[in-house]
């Protein structure tokens, strides 16, 4: 079982440099995120799909852009990094929001911005 | 906003001793309160979640949580802790009318022999 499978796993960007995060999940489920994770902040929502052809914005936006490709994946975009977006991202996802159905997780992308 | 407010960075016991992780929800309407566990270089993953249907709620691993409404409370426990359980463990919240999770900050669990 593959679940949410992000890619890269790591990733070193100059600032102002762009990169697309790549989040895919193969259980068929209707709603994806973005988080990330920072030590004594928990995980913040970026963005969220709550189906296929909608996206929201979540708590912490700015910077950043999404789009749900299909019902399988939900990409993540910095269009200029600063260092501020040093941080391990989060994709998820869920069958029908995350208060009737679990949220799985991927493993993460650790990015630095240097 | 709702929130959930997450006392003590880390925890430290010992392996058998018990467990207790503090969550304190802010909400005028009992929310769905949720306990995910971070295991080290991994992602999250479910470990219960309270949705209304029965207060003591139990979930994987022999974790369980309360509901007090009283003390607007979701604390987490383990009768005996296992040198498996050290994680990072994160109570979080969904918004009324919203389709998201808010996250505590998160609690270091530490388990020594």
């Amino acid at each position: 079982n593959a679940g949410v499978t992000q890619t890269p796993k790591f990733q070193v960007l100059k600032t102002g440099q762009s990169m697309t995060l790549q989040c895919a999940q193969d259980m068929n489920h209707n709603s994806m995120y973005w988080y990330r994770q920072d030590p004594g902040m928990g995980l913040r929502l970026i963005y969220y799909s709550a189906s296929e052809g909608t996206t929201d914005k979540g708590e912490v936006p700015n910077g950043y852009n999404v789009s749900r490709l299909n019902k399988r994946e939900f990409s993540l975009r910095l269009e200029s990094a600063a260092p501020s977006q040093t941080s391990v991202y989060f994709c998820a996802s869920s069958e029908a929001g995350v208060t009737r159905t679990e949220a799985f997780f991927g493993q993460g992308t650790r990015l630095t911005v240097v | 906003a709702q929130s959930v407010t997450q006392l003590g960075s880390h925890v430290s016991v010992s392996e058998g001793a018990l467990v207790l992780l503090r969550c304190n929800y802010s909400s005028s309407v009992p929310p769905y309160l949720f306990w995910y566990v971070q295991y080290p270089n991994q992602g999250l993953q479910l470990l219960l979640k309270y949705t209304s249907a029965a207060t003591l709620v139990k979930g994987i691993n022999g974790f369980e949580a309360e509901f007090k409404k009283s003390e607007t409370s979701f604390h987490l426990t383990k009768p005996s802790a296992h040198m498996s359980d050290a994680a990072e463990y994160f109570c979080a919240v969904t918004p009324t009318g919203f389709q998201k999770l808010v996250f505590g900050t998160g609690t270091r669990l530490l388990v020594s022999p």
